[in-house]
């Protein structure tokens, strides 16, 4: 069965820092693109970044480009989240997400809240 | 960056009853290797997304035959055959095409 479990969220002042993980497992990881999605709190879903299955091409929003930066650890079956200069509009829940555009393959975790407020 | 829209923005639905979101995108959604990546998510109410649909009319594994996928270009729709308790929640479109990839911004489906 495959799981994705994020953690590393938390509260954090406008400026701060944050480092996501993600824990994958039940499949073949290095096969996969990777996916970040937000949720803001009551608000709907906005894609953050993928990467590459060998982490060679990595695609960011623009209102986080130059701020976040998307890695992953094919040994230990994990994706990271660096989340840098937080603004309050970054509040939001992150999805870890696997998927593939053009079959059926598609599984999220259950999310990690970051809260950046003074 | 692609906008998706979708009407209406609140469903109310009556259980057993057929139900039908629509999905426009601001340009057409066919990549360049033919494929038209417009896909439909599912959110209950306290959990995470699930995705139902992808490339606009295939099925995710698991997914009930009730709900289907119709469309072309930059018009869409999902429909729900006969709705039950459980259909409850929001329903996103979104669109692997052009990057950004973008999402509409949620059909709350409630009785």
């Amino acid at each position: 069965e495959v799981h994705l479990v994020e953690s590393g969220g938390g509260l954090v002042q406008p400026g701060g820092s944050l480092r996501l993980s993600c824990a994958a497992s039940g499949f073949t990881f290095n096969s996969y693109w990777m996916r970040w999605i937000r949720q803001a709190p009551g608000r709907g879903l906005e894609w953050v970044a993928n990467i590459k299955e060998d982490g060679s091409q990595k695609y960011y929003l623009g209102s986080v480009k130059g701020r976040f930066t998307v890695s992953r650890d094919n040994a230990k079956n994990s994706l990271y989240l660096q989340m840098n200069s937080l603004r309050a509009d970054d509040t939001a829940i992150y999805y870890c997400v696997s998927g593939r555009r053009g079959s059926s393959w598609d599984h999220w975790g259950q999310g990690t809240l970051v809260t950046v407020s003074s | 960056d692609v906008v998706m829209s979708q009407s209406p923005l609140s469903l109310p639905v009556t259980l057993g009853q057929p139900a039908s979101i629509s999905c426009r995108s601001s340009q057409s959604l066919v990549h360049s290797d033919g494929n038209t990546y417009l896909h439909w998510f599912q959110q209950r109410p306290g959990q995470s997304p699930r995705r139902l649909i992808y490339g606009v009319s295939n099925r995710d594994s698991g997914v009930p035959d009730r709900f289907s996928g119709s469309g072309s270009g930059a018009d869409f729709t999902l429909k729900i055959s006969r709705v039950e308790a459980e259909d409850i929640g929001v329903y996103y479109c979104m669109q692997e095409t052009h990057w950004p990839f973008t999402f509409g911004p949620g059909t709350k489906v409630d009785i």
